[in-house]
């Protein structure tokens, strides 16, 4: 148990909806990472917010986008959803220094 | 850019000692990374070791590192079948993690 939480767990979209993913980190870390693992493959890094402001990101498009809220939760946000697109998608937080990450369960995201 | 490889199978009896091989291309990076991922599941950090060493050893669990030849591995030291999952090699450079496509291991009653 990691103290990471994501919801939903589980999603089905129809392509060209929007979709909104949340995660709560675990307490006392302000860094929160998102990554997107499609069946069969590693995680891809998205994107990594730091005390509310994007401080990196991985090639997704535009149109992949988050927040972090002042007590570091964070929201992945995907609008025109394409269907590869569906994929799990991972949030992870670290503690100040970065040095580890721990994941949540994930949200598994269908795009039909 | 950077890149991590495993290979994406191993299959062990219960009881003997399994190793994971990973190389990774990123000659900059400071932290590497084993997580394990059972099915349906998210990704369990199951140990990390700075770049500047070369060994760490917890429980059943050790990692070698090879940094002249960009080479980490985990043994898994009596390989029980509830170790059965898929490890993730990762490391982190300039960028946060970036991840190899997992080694799926299968341990044998």
């Amino acid at each position: 148990e990691t103290g990471v939480t994501q919801s939903p767990t589980h999603l089905i979209k129809t392509r060209g909806q929007q979709v909104t993913l949340r995660c709560s980190s675990q307490s006392g870390h302000n860094t929160v990472s998102w990554y997107q693992q499609a069946l069969g493959q590693g995680p891809q890094f998205i994107f990594q917010y730091y005390r509310e402001e994007e401080n990196g990101r991985g090639n997704f498009p535009p149109r992949f986008s988050g927040l972090q809220f002042p007590n570091y939760s964070s929201e992945l946000n995907v609008n025109a959803l394409e269907l590869d697109d569906s994929a799990l998608y991972l949030c992870a937080s670290s503690p100040q220094g970065n040095t580890e990450a721990f994941f949540g369960q994930g949200t598994r995201l269908t795009v039909v | 850019g950077e890149d991590v490889e495993q290979s994406l199978f191993l299959s062990v009896r219960e009881g003997d000692s399994s190793v994971i091989n990973c190389t990774y291309t990123d000659s900059s990076s400071t932290y590497l990374y084993w997580y394990k991922q059972e099915p349906g599941a998210g990704l369990q950090l199951l140990t990390y070791i700075f770049s500047n060493m070369d060994m760490k050893q917890d429980q059943r669990l050790t990692v070698l590192l090879n940094k002249k030849d960009k080479h980490l591995s985990l043994r898994i030291a009596d390989t029980q079948t509830g170790d059965s999952a898929i490890y993730f090699c990762a490391e982190r450079g300039n960028t946060p993690l970036v991840f190899g496509k997992g080694t799926r291991l299968s341990v044998i009653a």
